[in-house]
């Protein structure tokens, strides 16, 4: 069956040019979740979606990221004027969410390189 | 005090060795426990979840212990292909907030 799917797979942009990356998430899974993790590193939170309710956007570094998910289905992450330390391997998922313990599922990331 | 801490490793171990990894996490009302898998330069799988009462699936067993905020996994008799690195995550309010992840516990089987 359809997994979680992200493009593009890699990225590789000038400093301060603009990137969006994809996500694609599982069909009918509320919940989504943006991570970042660079290299030997563990996974960085970066923003949560419930359903209809507001973006958890706590783990964004900066206002230069932003996040937006439309009709509950796709999202799409924004980097602006891109810096070095943004490379890293951007990752997506999602579960069934509501109240219960559901499984995440990953996409295969994208990964970003800004040279 | 970070949300969740893991010792990084990395563990080295031969086939056949039993190894134990723990995770303490900080959010004392924290409700979902799992264990995810990593390998190199792929995306988090479930492993298992982790259940109060402990719960066991084939040479993999996990544990929660509320009272000190720990959750361990066990593996024995290790595989060449259980290396990898075991990401211990915890969830404060399913539904309600995102998945926290440790930073891993890298484990290398040595034939």
């Amino acid at each position: 069956g359809a997994g979680v799917s992200q493009s593009p797979s890699n990225k590789v942009t000038e400093k301060g040019k603009d990137v969006e990356l994809r996500c694609d998430p599982i069909s009918g899974h509320t919940a989504l979740y943006w991570y970042r993790q660079s290299l030997g590193q563990g996974l960085e939170f970066l923003i949560y979606f419930q359903g209809n309710s507001a973006p958890d956007k706590s783990g964004l570094p900066s206002d230069r990221f932003s996040a937006e998910r439309t009709g509950g289905s796709v999202s799409t992450l924004t980097i602006q004027r891109t810096q070095q330390e943004d490379s890293a391997v951007y990752l997506c998922a999602s579960s069934q969410g509501g109240g219960s313990p559901f499984e995440a599922f990953f996409g295969q990331g994208t990964r970003l390189t800004v040279v | 005090r970070k949300e969740v801490e893991q010792d990084p490793g990395p563990f080295n171990v031969p086939e056949g060795a039993t190894v134990a990894f723990n995770c303490t996490y900080s959010n004392s009302a924290s409700q979902s426990f799992f264990w995810y898998r990593q390998d190199c330069r792929k995306e988090p799988k479930l492993l298992m979840s982790v259940y109060s009462s402990g719960n066991e699936d084939g040479r993999f067993t996990a544990q929660l212990n509320r009272a000190s905020q720990y959750i361990s996994l066990l593996i024995r008799d290790s595989k060449l292909s259980d290396s990898a690195t075991y990401l211990c995550v915890v969830n404060h309010i399913p539904g309600n907030t995102p998945l926290v992840f440790g930073k891993g516990t890298r484990l290398s089987v040595i034939a």
